[in-house]
């Protein structure tokens, strides 16, 4: 049974970096073709792609949030993580990971968690 | 970035009734990496349709996909109150990865 659960700071300010947890099971980032992505989504908005990270360390990421991601995972603890530099009140939303592969994409997605930036 | 323009944003249908639903590309995409997701008021997203026409484990045979190139379309053929929702074609086939606005689906 695959499941994802994200986890986050609920609220935090402006320039601050956001760090989010996706720790999952019923699968392995070390097993070939597999993948996390992070997709977020203001209230009452569409969604939107941020990053993926790959069993073989490969990571893409959305060029319009330029240089504030970095994705990585820890394979042993079956995590991945998403950091966010310098967030603004337009980073307020709720943040998924998903697992994702080489033969389907995002086909099992945790809860979200929602983030709040505000002063 | 490839844009994906899905029309109509909205639909409201009588249950029985058969809704489709397009997603144009702004350039041409491989079928292999054009996916549809379900969202329900409330939920997480979750995968309907991958790769244009596949149906997801448990999804019911009354939704469909097709297309190619840039012109893709999502059917479900006799709307039920369970699909109540809003749905979104997404694009895998170069980065970064988009999604469509959506398309919220109401009962009449």
């Amino acid at each position: 049974q695959v499941t994802l659960k994200e986890s986050g700071p609920g609220i935090l300010q402006p320039s601050q970096t956001l760090s989010l947890t996706c720790t999952f099971s019923g699968f392995s980032l070390s097993t070939y073709g597999m993948g996390v992505g992070w997709i977020r989504q203001p209230s009452g908005k569409g969604l939107e792609w941020l990053a993926n990270i790959w069993w073989d360390d490969d990571k893409y990421y959305n060029p319009s949030l330029k240089n504030r991601l970095t994705i990585s995972k820890d394979t042993s603890n079956n995590q991945a993580f998403l950091k966010i530099t310098n967030v603004d009140t337009a980073d307020t939303a709720t943040y998924y990971c998903a697992r994702v592969s080489w033969e389907l994409p995002f086909d099992y997605w945790g809860q979200g968690v929602m983030v709040t930036v505000s002063s | 970035a490839i844009v994906l323009n899905q029309s109509p944003s909205s639909i409201i249908a009588s249950q029985g009734e058969k809704v489709t639903i397009t997603c144009r590309a702004s350039s041409s995409i491989s079928s292999n990496y054009l996916h549809w997701y379900q969202q329900k008021p409330g939920a997480f997203p979750k995968l309907v349709i991958y790769s244009t026409s596949y149906r997801a484990s448990g999804v019911p045979s009354r939704f469909s996909g097709s297309g190619s190139g840039t012109s893709y379309s999502f059917t479900i053929s006799r709307v039920e109150a369970e699909d109540v929702a809003t749905y979104y074609c997404q694009q895998g086939s170069s980065n970064p990865w988009t999604f469509g606005g959506g398309t919220k689906l109401e009962l009449k």
